[in-house]
């Protein structure tokens, strides 16, 4: 299906464990962006990608790691899980041009017990 | 980090009313975005506005961007019980070259009575 998707769409992890959230773009968008989403938090950046290979720290990245190899796929890996990765985790693309637009995925729940 | 103001936080409403919310940032922006969240789903765009002064609408929706552009504000006439979710607004700072990065308002949760 064309658009944005997210898997898994629910998750619950141990702590210490690594856990890894896949996003998948068909619209051969360049950039790709990971939030999560927290109450009294709104939405913040964790990290994003402008191209293939090209990845840059948002406004929490702490404790999480991303990979672009390919232009369409953009995983979000927690290493070692904490309880305060419990969250619901949104990817985003935009193309290269545009005003800003970004789309999102369906939303990603993580809980780590 | 950069902050967007968004007010209310939440609106409780009867169906029909007409609904207004608004965000403000001490920077000047180039976008801003609004965009809804249903429950269990990702933020969907709305509106998006592109220069000082525009007012744009989509359908029952009319978003403005400031003249200062420094805030914009949306509007929902003939509320629905569909119109129940969060709204986002969202931004790109002028001058911000990195990654299209944008900054959300922590959102507007709006309950409609039917």
């Amino acid at each position: 299906d064309a658009g944005i998707t997210q898997s898994p769409r629910y998750k619950i992890t141990e702590t210490g464990r690594q856990v890894t959230l896949m996003c998948h773009q068909t619209w051969s968008h360049s950039y790709m962006f990971w939030y999560r989403q927290d109450l009294g938090h709104g939405l913040r950046l964790i990290y994003y990608s402008a191209a293939a290979d090209i990845t840059d720290k948002g406004e929490v990245p702490d404790g999480y790691v991303v990979s672009r190899s390919k232009t369409e796929n953009f995983p979000l890996t927690l290493e070692s899980a904490t309880r305060s990765q419990t969250s619901v985790y949104f990817c985003a693309s935009k193309g290269s041009g545009g005003w800003g637009e970004q789309f999102f995925g369906p939303g990603t729940r993580l809980t780590v017990l | 980090g950069q902050q967007l103001n968004q007010s209310p936080q939440s609106m409780f409403i009867q169906e029909g009313e007409d609904v207004s919310m608004n965000c403000t940032s001490s920077s000047i922006f180039n976008t801003w975005l609004w965009y809804k969240q249903d429950p269990g789903e990702g933020p969907v765009l709305l509106i998006a506005l592109y220069k000082a002064g525009e007012l744009t609408s989509n359908g029952r929706l009319t978003a403005q961007f400031g003249i200062t552009r420094k805030d914009s504000f949306l509007n929902i006439s003939a509320s629905i019980p569909s119109d129940v979710g969060i709204y986002f607004c969202a931004g790109q700072v002028q001058g911000e070259t990195s990654g299209s990065r944008l900054t959300f308002g922590e959102g507007t949760q709006l309950t409609v009575n039917p």
